[in-house]
């Protein structure tokens, strides 16, 4: 079975605190994602990386960065964070190439930012 | 663009009804993919069924079936019989190249 995990279940921060999300999949899968998960709004892309150093902005990439050094390890980072972030975060991957492969998605990150 | 519409925010159903899901979905191209995924209370989205454009037939696995109608945009999914470890929040989604698009999602309840 595909295993995606993300570092932490739940994360409490502060205002202006420098932000690592982190997810690994042990699928050697060439296309991981991050999504944020609002109520009411599904959920968003991020940011999506199809290969090791490489990431494609997604829809609502403003106040993120991320990070690929290695197929397996997709980084998210929040560079000064804000209430606004306060979210669930959601990292998935998907084998490469055609559009038919569903994501598998990693149980979830719920972020706070006071 | 993409656009997915799940209209119903919420469903509250009593076990053994069924519950149908509707999803709306907008697109230009000519070959894409749906998708449904189910986000239980543990948070993981777990996935469902996935249909491409160029299939129409309907398909039924277990207790969940799904009626994919091109003409109208449409992908609706239904549970028959639903039991309580159907109440989950559930997402359609739509593809094109390799970013999904997700609608808002349906949360089900499911009451004893």
């Amino acid at each position: 079975d595909v295993k995606v995990t993300q570092s932490s279940r739940y994360l409490v921060k502060r205002t202006g605190e420098k932000v690592f999300l982190e997810c690994v999949q042990d699928m050697d899968h060439e296309n991981m994602f991050w999504y944020r998960q609002d109520p009411g709004l599904g959920l968003r892309l991020i940011y999506f990386s199809y290969d090791v150093k490489m990431k494609e902005k997604g829809d609502i990439p403003e106040g993120y960065s991320v990070s690929r050094e290695k197929k397996e390890r997709f980084s998210l980072i929040l560079e000064s964070a804000s209430t606004n972030q306060t979210s669930m975060y959601l990292c998935a991957s998907s084998p490469p190439g055609t559009s038919s492969y569903e994501q598998y998605f990693g149980p979830g990150t719920r972020l706070t930012v006071t | 663009a993409q656009k997915v519409t799940q209209a119903q925010t919420e469903i509250s159903v009593v076990e053994k009804e069924d519950v149908t899901l509707d999803c709306v979905y907008e697109t230009r191209d000519t070959t894409y993919y749906l998708f449904w995924y189910k986000q239980p209370p543990s948070g993981e989205l777990v996935f469902l069924i996935r249909r491409n454009s160029f299939d129409e037939q309907n398909e039924i696995s277990g207790r969940y079936s799904w009626n994919f109608q091109k003409s109208t945009s449409s992908f609706n999914f239904t549970i028959t019989a639903s039991q309580v470890v159907d109440s989950a929040v559930y997402f359609c989604a739509l593809r094109d190249d390799y970013k999904l698009s997700f609608g808002a999602g349906t949360t089900v309840t499911v009451r004893a």
